[in-house]
């Protein structure tokens, strides 16, 4: 089982509508990021959580640490919000200083 | 306040031949990450530098290999170039004392033919 899981793997939706991305993780972390990559492209960070909520924009991010999961909602989507969605987190240990990603979410937004 | 900046844009080598791979932090952060992200993969953590030492390193061959300068810039040197090697090389940054946020650089793209 991978330590990071997203869900779900792939998701299409209509332009407008209000979208959802979910990550589950296993290990003690000391932050979550929220990261996007355009096809091609580089990445972008987006959010980095260690509690509560945050907004930018369009996008809103949560954590609840108790239950060991974060969502990314996107509210009014349009088509350039097509992309992969990455979670990924900064593990607690002070002899790891790598992010353990998750598998990304590719969302398409249709016209 | 530039982000992180990376540079080529991209590159193309042939098999055998060397590669060094540039990059500059965001300002204010001492701490660079170098990943590799191959067609349609995750990313994959080459290593991390800090005070011009390497602080962790994945699980790639030492033909890969790094540096950090004075001030905090860091290089990506890749000996003997395989069709492997071909992928997006991201640089991330970020400040050890304070927050986990990493910054990322747009990549370099390696074709290796």
């Amino acid at each position: 089982k991978n330590e990071v899981e997203q869900s779900p793997q792939n998701l299409t939706a209509q332009e407008g509508e209000f979208i959802t991305i979910n990550c589950s993780y296993s290990v003690g972390i000391s932050a979550l990021h929220w990261l996007q990559q355009h096809p091609g492209g580089g990445i972008v960070s987006l959010f980095m959580l260690s509690s509560g909520k945050k907004k930018h924009g369009r996008l809103i991010a949560t954590i609840n640490i108790q239950e060991k999961h974060s969502s990314l909602h996107i509210t009014a989507s349009h088509p350039r919000d097509s992309a992969v969605y990455i979670c990924a987190v900064t593990p607690y240990m002070d002899s790891n200083y790598q992010l353990i990603w998750g598998a990304g979410t590719k969302l398409i937004i249709k016209p | 306040d530039a982000g992180v900046t990376q540079s080529p844009t991209h590159l193309i080598k042939t098999r055998g031949q060397q590669v060094t791979l540039r990059c500059s932090p965001k300002s204010g952060h001492d701490t660079v990450s170098w990943y590799q992200q191959a067609l349609g993969q995750g990313p994959q953590f080459i290593f991390q530098y800090y005070e011009e030492e390497e602080r962790q390193r994945g699980n790639f061959p030492d033909r890969f290999s790094g540096h950090q300068f004075p001030n905090y810039s860091s290089e990506l040197n890749v000996n003997a170039l395989l069709l492997g090697d071909s992928a997006l090389y991201l640089c991330a940054s970020s400040r050890v004392e304070g927050s986990y946020e990493q910054y990322f650089g747009p990549g370099t793209r390696l074709t290796v033919t």
